[in-house]
């Protein structure tokens, strides 16, 4: 199971964009990267998967270069409602997705 | 779409009991299901994956016959804690997918466990 590693935490103020990198040197050629977000006591919501290239939708953006050994999340203007733990993983349908130590990102005020 | 409950959301139960937790996944047929504990500033660590109508799938280091899982349909998992304890406290969640292979899995909200 390819294995991922995010930033412990990172800081950020409301409004800018925040960018959280992934590395997973081990993907496997039928793995999606997914990420997601989870607020304390509740279960991680879906933000957003993609293969290769850009993916974007209405809450985030995803960059995965072409060797897709890394990919970057990026949220555009955060609020102090983005503050939660992002979670970088990778798998596909079917398979147990390991979650690693995800990035507890801080947007302040 | 892809809804994904836990019932309940929270227990406490006395230390000896058993506490069963269900997750169901409410509009769509869930090939797979997958039972995660998460202990406090921690990470999701998987316990167990199950599928429809077979024996489930134990990570290691986790015991099959205290975590009891049954998956009697495509909409229903069960997690029974035998003889629970209270280093059994944590927060349980349980995760769907509908086996297409574009697809993510959804999570329930977690139940939060307290054995006293």
């Amino acid at each position: 199971l390819a294995k991922t590693t995010q930033p412990i935490s990172m800081d950020s103020y409301e409004g800018q964009e925040v960018n959280i990198t992934c590395s997973h040197n081990n993907i496997a050629t039928n793995d999606y990267i997914t990420w997601y977000q989870q607020f304390p006591s509740q279960g991680p919501r879906f933000i957003i998967q993609g293969y290769k290239t850009k993916v974007t939708n209405e809450v985030a953006s995803l960059f995965i270069p072409a060797d897709r050994k890394s990919s970057t999340l990026s949220l555009p203007r955060v609020s102090l409602s983005d503050t939660a733990v992002y979670y970088c993983l990778v798998g596909n349908a079917g398979n147990m997705l390991t979650f690693g130590g995800g990035t507890r990102l801080m947007v302040k005020p | 779409g892809a809804v994904v409950s836990q019932h309940p959301s929270r227990v406490i139960c006395k230390s000896g009991t058993s506490v069963k937790i269900e997750c169901r996944s409410l509009d769509f047929q869930a090939t797979t299901m997958f039972w995660y504990r998460q202990f406090p500033k921690q990470s999701l660590m998987l316990m167990a994956t199950s599928n429809e109508g077979s024996k489930a799938t134990y990570e290691q280091g986790v015991e099959k016959d205290k975590f009891l899982i049954n998956h009697a349909s495509l909409t229903l998992s069960t997690l029974t804690v035998t003889s629970a304890h209270p280093e059994d406290s944590s927060f349980y969640i349980c995760s769907a997918d509908r086996g297409e292979p574009t697809d993510t899995q959804y999570f329930g909200p977690g139940t939060r466990l307290t054995v006293l």
